[in-house]
């Protein structure tokens, strides 16, 4: 059973940092790609970040981009999102996901999902 | 950027009805679509991929149509369990890398 479990959440100023990790387990953690996806509070579904199995390639929403750093450790089966420079816009559930293929294309969609870290921005 | 588009925004139904959304790209994106239900408190789950596949698993009164600009979703007889908010969402496989998922249908029970 696939399972992602995501963690380092928590209340921050504006401006300040903070760092997520998602640890897998139930797959072959090197062969997806994963994503993290954001719900602020009451809206919809922004995508974050992908990050491919090897981690050789990463791509960011224009919203985090220059601010927020995705990595994976493939020793430790973990994901991270390394989030600076942080704002109140950035307040969110942050999911962790495993992203899948199609037969045409890589990175289609995210077909296993954590259950969400809370990141709260305020002064 | 391509633009993605839901509506209605929320529908009132009971059970056994048949529920359609529809959801809109700002641009041609062929069939590079998926369907996310998400129930409160809860993960978002995959139902459909590449606009009409079933992801495994899924119960067959789920369904997905549409290529180009404009897709559909259906559940030909809706259970209590589907009383959920439904997001589409598309891949952008060209550069730059995206996803951009709509803003949401929230079915409710009538």
């Amino acid at each position: 059973e696939v399972q992602l479990l995501e963690s380092g959440g928590g209340w921050v100023q504006p401006g300040q940092s903070l760092r997520l990790s998602c640890a897998a387990s139930g797959f072959s953690f090197g062969s997806y790609g994963l994503s993290w996806v954001r719900q602020a509070p009451g809206k919809g579904l922004e995508w974050v970040s992908t990050i491919s199995g090897d981690g050789a390639g990463t791509y960011y929403a224009d919203s985090v981009k220059g601010r927020f750093t995705i990595s994976r450790d493939l020793s430790k089966i973990t994901l991270h999102l390394q989030m600076n420079s942080l704002r109140a816009e950035d307040t969110a559930l942050y999911y962790c996901a495993r992203v899948f293929d199609t037969t045409d294309y890589y990175y289609a969609g995210a077909d296993n999902w954590g259950q969400g870290t809370l990141v709260t921005v305020s002064s | 950027d391509i633009q993605m588009t839901q509506s209605p925004s929320s529908l009132s139904a009971s059970v056994g009805d048949r529920v359609t959304i529809s959801c809109q790209a700002s641009q041609d994106i062929s069939n590079s679509l998926n369907w996310y239900q998400q129930k409160p408190g809860k993960a978002p789950k995959l139902l459909i991929y590449d606009a009409s596949n079933l992801e495994t698993g899924v119960p067959s009164r789920f369904s997905g149509s549409g290529s180009g600009t404009d897709f559909t979703f259906s559940i030909s007889s809706l259970q209590p369990e589907d009383f959920a908010t439904y997001y589409c969402q598309q891949y952008d496989h060209v550069s730059p890398f995206k996803w951009t998922f709509g803003p949401g249908t929230r079915v409710e029970i009538k």
